[in-house]
């Protein structure tokens, strides 16, 4: 079974809008930790976001942050006056706590976002 | 230099030869990583090294053997390679202790197996 699941493969957004990237985990441990990349065309990965299973609050990082439903296993990301500049592929990857000591994420399979002027 | 490096960017190679790809992390981490990125596919981990030692490895074929001489430098070594092989190439580092560190990536090495 997919452990992230990113269901929207592109997406096309006008500048300055608001936009939502969904995904969604599957995991049996209590402790997690979600993290969001962005990798524009250069191909660096980029981290934006983290967000904590145990986190009371959801995470903010400046333009970004993850609205974080763990009932749902959901944690999206929600890029606020969307830029040109913001135009990449974004991934989801999740680490579980029973791999503590050795920091395996594990990504979903990304959405292309691309922004509009 | 800093944060993590990677040489070369791009790399074309036949099927026969040997090569090797080098990672360098200037950020006093003591966890290093290499990932296969193929078009259309998650991002596969291949190679996780914590304080120096191979602690996974993530059923990765013979022909792609890692290297870790110390906490900054990580290399994989490339021989009798396929077509199927030709992908980017990224090398990361993390601190291991704590959830919630990121890991930092390398810009990649584009690999094509002719």
């Amino acid at each position: 079974a997919q452990k992230i699941t990113q269901t929207q493969p592109g997406m096309f957004v006008q500048e300055k809008e608001a936009v939502t990237l969904d995904c969604t985990y599957d995991t049996s441990d209590p402790s997690y930790g979600l993290f969001w990349y962005k990798q524009p065309s250069s191909g660096e990965m980029i981290f934006l976001i983290y967000q904590g299973s145990y986190d009371q609050q959801n995470a903010t990082e400046g333009r970004y942050s993850l609205n974080f439903q763990k009932a749902r296993k959901s944690a999206n990301l929600v890029i606020s006056a969307s830029q040109l500049g913001d135009s990449a592929m974004y991934f989801c990857a999740m680490r579980e706590g029973r791999s503590f000591g050795n920091e395996k994420l594990t990504f979903g399979t990304g959405t292309r976002l691309t922004i509009i002027p | 230099e800093t944060g993590v490096t990677q040489t070369p960017r791009h790399l074309v190679m036949g099927m026969t030869n040997k090569k090797s790809l080098k990672c360098e992390q200037h950020l006093g981490h003591n966890a290093m990583y290499w990932y296969k990125q193929s078009a259309k596919k998650p991002l596969e981990l291949m190679f996780v090294y914590s304080l120096e030692e191979r602690v996974e490895n993530n059923s990765v074929p013979s022909r792609f053997s890692p290297e870790c001489p110390n906490s900054s430098h990580l290399f994989l070594h490339l021989h009798t390679l396929q077509p199927e092989d030709s992908a980017l190439y990224l090398c990361a580092s993390s601190q291991r202790e704590g959830l919630n560190n990121e890991q930092f990536f390398g810009p990649g090495t584009r690999l094509t197996v002719l």
